[in-house]
């Protein structure tokens, strides 16, 4: 079937910086990616719509100034969690659909741990 | 309240045993409905998908939808501890088909051996 990488797996990193998270689809096209959030015994919660060529669209509650994405090509989009505070710690999940109605495609995840 | 409410369990089971999780829904524009499992620490993959009441089985799986009564069902035949995971559902409506997901809070399965 096919397959969504993420990279990096696992990221530390000091309040206030900021990480980039990539998403890419190794073997199919994906205009469409989405972003999730996953904390600790919770499911996931949609955090955006990551659509290449144009604006990703964010869910409610979400800061899109905080939480950056940029859809540049077909087979990639990425996450930046800017100024990251611990509150910002979670398994962050991407997506992409397949062809049929019954596809979606998930990435291994990242988890990201802000000291 | 929530639109895909699911029991999160914990729920642990001897091998070999049938397991049976349920998620219940408000929303009567969904017409798609999925079950993922999801080990720890790793992104959720598909097991089994429907979009019409009645039964669909796969090997040692069998999904069930209740449109009437907004119930959905996963069974787990002969249970092996290589079933230990997380086990979420998720739906769509027609006009949000394959995209955007609303998923279940999952439940938490542990087969013993």
């Amino acid at each position: 079937g096919a397959v969504v990488s993420q990279h990096p797996s696992r990221v530390i990193c000091k309040s206030g910086t900021s990480v980039k998270i990539e998403c890419r689809s190794l073997d199919f096209q994906a205009t469409t990616m989405f972003w999730y959030r996953q904390f600790p015994k919770q499911s996931l919660m949609l955090m955006a719509t990551s659509n290449e060529g144009s604006k990703a669209t964010y869910e409610q509650g979400v800061e899109k100034d905080k939480f950056l994405i940029n859809h540049a090509s077909l087979t990639l989009s990425t996450l930046t969690v800017t100024s990251a505070h611990p509150e910002d710690s979670s398994f962050y999940i991407c997506s992409a659909p397949g062809l049929g109605v019954d596809t979606q495609y998930f990435g291994p995840g990242t988890r990201l741990t802000v000291l | 309240q929530k639109e895909v409410e699911q029991d999160p369990g914990p729920l642990s089971v001897p091998e070999g045993a049938i397991v049976s999780l349920n998620c219940t829904y408000s929303n009567s524009a969904f017409q798609y409905f999925m079950w993922y499992r999801q080990y720890s620490r790793k992104g959720p993959e598909l097991l089994m998908y429907t979009y019409s009441s009645g039964n669909k089985e796969d090997g040692r799986f069998t999904a069930q939808v209740d449109k009437s009564s907004k119930y959905i069902s996963l069974f787990i035949r002969d249970s092996q501890p290589s079933d230990s995971a997380t086990y979420l559902c998720a739906m769509s409506t027609v006009e949000t088909s394959g995209s955007r997901l609303t998923f279940g809070e999952g439940t938490q399965l542990t087969v013993n051996p």
